[in-house]
């Protein structure tokens, strides 16, 4: 079963507007992380923004922030006032307790903001 | 930004060969890992290291070997390159959940191979 699940392959966004890329998870240990990577065109990998299973208010990081729903097993991304550098490919990720340090990552969602 | 670096950048090579790409880190970071990206797939996992001359397998390792003999460098060989091994090649880096983070993990810039 995937473990990590973006429905969303791609999404558009105007400049200055903000946007949500949806990530579900799949796991039934209590303690594990989810994070949010960011590829631009470029191909490198950007680590945006880490909340674990038991913090209680939702990580933000400058204009990112993860809307993190433990009941429906949900951890999206908000970025707040798209930019145009923005446009890139976006992971979720998750790491298990019995995962070992290990990273499983979603297929993706792609970006494009638009002026 | 982490100190990793991925050696070669891009690599062009034939049916049958091997090949080694290697990782270097100047970070001290205990965990290291190698993935491949592909289209529709994401980031798999091939192998991972806790520790000098600690590795294990991840997903998709079949065809694929790794060694650690320093901290800071991680290799990749593929004993017998196969055309479905065409793929980019990233490197990464963790000090591992606990006190130190969450085990987010930082990555290098990617290795491009391409076997003919």
């Amino acid at each position: 079963a995937q473990k990590i699940t973006q429905t969303q392959p791609g999404m558009f966004v105007q400049e200055k507007e903000a946007v949500t890329l949806d990530c579900t998870y799949d796991t039934s240990d209590p303690s594990y992380g989810l994070f949010w990577y960011k590829q631009p065109s470029s191909g490198e990998m950007i680590f945006l923004i880490y909340q674990g299973s038991y913090d209680q208010q939702n990580a933000t990081e400058g204009r990112y922030s993860l809307n993190f729903q433990k009941a429906r097993k949900s951890a999206n991304l908000v970025i707040s006032a798209s930019q145009l550098g923005d446009s890139a490919m976006y992971f979720c990720a998750m790491r298990e307790a019995t995962g070992f340090q290990k990273l499983v990552f979603g297929t993706g969602t792609r970006l494009l903001v638009s002026p | 930004d982490a100190g990793i670096t991925q050696s070669p950048r891009h690599k062009v090579t034939e049916t049958g060969t091997p090949v080694t790409l290697r990782c270097h880190q100047t970070e001290n970071h205990r965990y290291m890992y190698w993935y491949r990206q592909d289209p529709g797939h994401g980031l798999r996992l091939i192998h991972y290291s806790y520790g000098v001359k600690d590795t294990d397998k991840g997903e998709v390792s079949d065809g694929y070997s790794v060694s650690r003999s320093k901290t800071e460098d991680f290799l990749l060989t593929l004993e017998s390159a196969t055309s479905s091994q065409t793929s980019v090649y990233f490197c990464a880096i963790s000090e591992g959940f606990g006190l130190a983070g969450g085990g987010e993990q930082y990555f290098g810039p990617g290795t491009r191979l391409t076997v003919t």
